[in-house]
C-alpha cells in the first residue's frame, strides 16, 4: 500500500528563519510527487516533481527528490508569516490498472514575527 | 474565471438525512475529485472522475455516491449520514489525472452530522 510520512508535524520558527519540511513514501512505481500549501481554505499547488524533474525552484521555495531514498524536502528561505500553513505532500503511483494519489498528514508550519 | 466552486459552505445534517454536494469547475479540466479531509488524518480521496462519463472509487467511497453531471459538475451525496462523516470535503479538479497535472481545489464544505 502506498504511504506518505511528512515530519515534523509541526515546526514553530521566526521570522527570516530557513525551514526544512520532510516527505519520505513509500510506493508502487513511483510516478510523480507534489507539494501543496494549506492555509484557512482549499490546497494550492507549489510544486510537482518526477523521474525527469527531481529539483524546483520558485522564490524563497525550493524542493528536491531523491528517488533512490524515496524521500522529498521542501525549503522555504527567509521566512515571512505569510508562509504560515499547512504543507501537504502527495504521491502518485502507477501500480496496475487503479489510479492512486496519496496524501501524507501535512506538516504546521507557523512563522511568528 | 472563478475557478473551482463548491456549494454549500456549511451544512449540520441530523443522522439519516440525506445531501448532495456541489462543485463546478470552469477551466475546462476532463479530472474531477472529492476529498475528505480530517483533523490528524490529511487528504483522503473518495471518488474521482477521470473523464467525463467515469468515475471511480478512492480510498474512502463507503457512504458516498457521485454523478459527473457534465464536463464541469461533479457532485457527491450522501445517503444517510452519519456522524462519521462529519468532516471538511474538498472539490478538485485537473487538466488530467492528478500527479501528471497539478489539482485546483475549492473552497471546501464543512459538514457536521449530529
Amino acid at each position: 500500500e502506498d504511504k506518505v510520512v511528512q515530519s515534523p508535524l509541526s515546526l514553530v520558527v521566526h521570522e527570516g528563519d530557513t525551514v526544512t519540511l520532510n516527505c519520505s513514501y513509500e510506493v508502487t512505481n513511483f510516478r510523480s510527487l507534489l507539494w501543496y500549501k494549506q492555509e484557512k481554505k482549499a490546497p494550492t499547488f507549489l510544486f510537482m516533481l518526477t523521474s525527469s524533474g527531481i529539483e524546483k525552484k520558485s522564490g524563497r521555495l525550493s524542493s528536491i527528490l531523491d528517488k533512490k531514498e524515496l524521500f522529498s524536502i521542501l525549503n522555504i528561505t527567509a521566512t515571512q508569516t505569510g508562509d504560515s500553513a499547512v504543507y501537504l505532500c502527495s504521491i502518485r503511483g502507477s501500480g496496475g490498472s487503479n489510479y492512486k494519489l496519496t496524501f501524507g498528514k501535512g506538516t504546521l508550519l507557523t512563522v511568528n514575527p | 474565471n472563478a475557478g473551482v466552486t463548491q456549494t454549500p459552505k456549511f451544512q449540520v445534517l441530523k443522522t439519516g438525512q440525506s445531501m448532495t454536494l456541489q462543485c463546478a469547475q470552469d477551466m475546462n479540466h476532463n479530472s474531477m475529485y472529492w476529498y475528505r479531509q480530517d483533523p490528524g488524518m490529511g487528504l483522503r480521496l473518495i471518488y474521482y472522475s477521470a473523464s467525463e462519463g467515469t468515475t471511480d472509487k478512492g480510498e474512502v467511497p463507503n457512504g458516498y455516491n457521485v454523478s459527473r453531471l457534465n464536463k464541469r459538475e461533479f457532485s457527491l451525496r450522501l445517503e444517510s449520514a452519519a456522524p462519521s462523516q462529519t468532516s471538511v470535503y474538498f472539490c478538485a479538479s485537473s487538466l488530467g489525472l492528478a500527479g501528471d497535472y497539478e489539482q485546483y481545489f475549492g473552497p471546501g464544505t464543512r459538514l457536521t452530522v449530529t
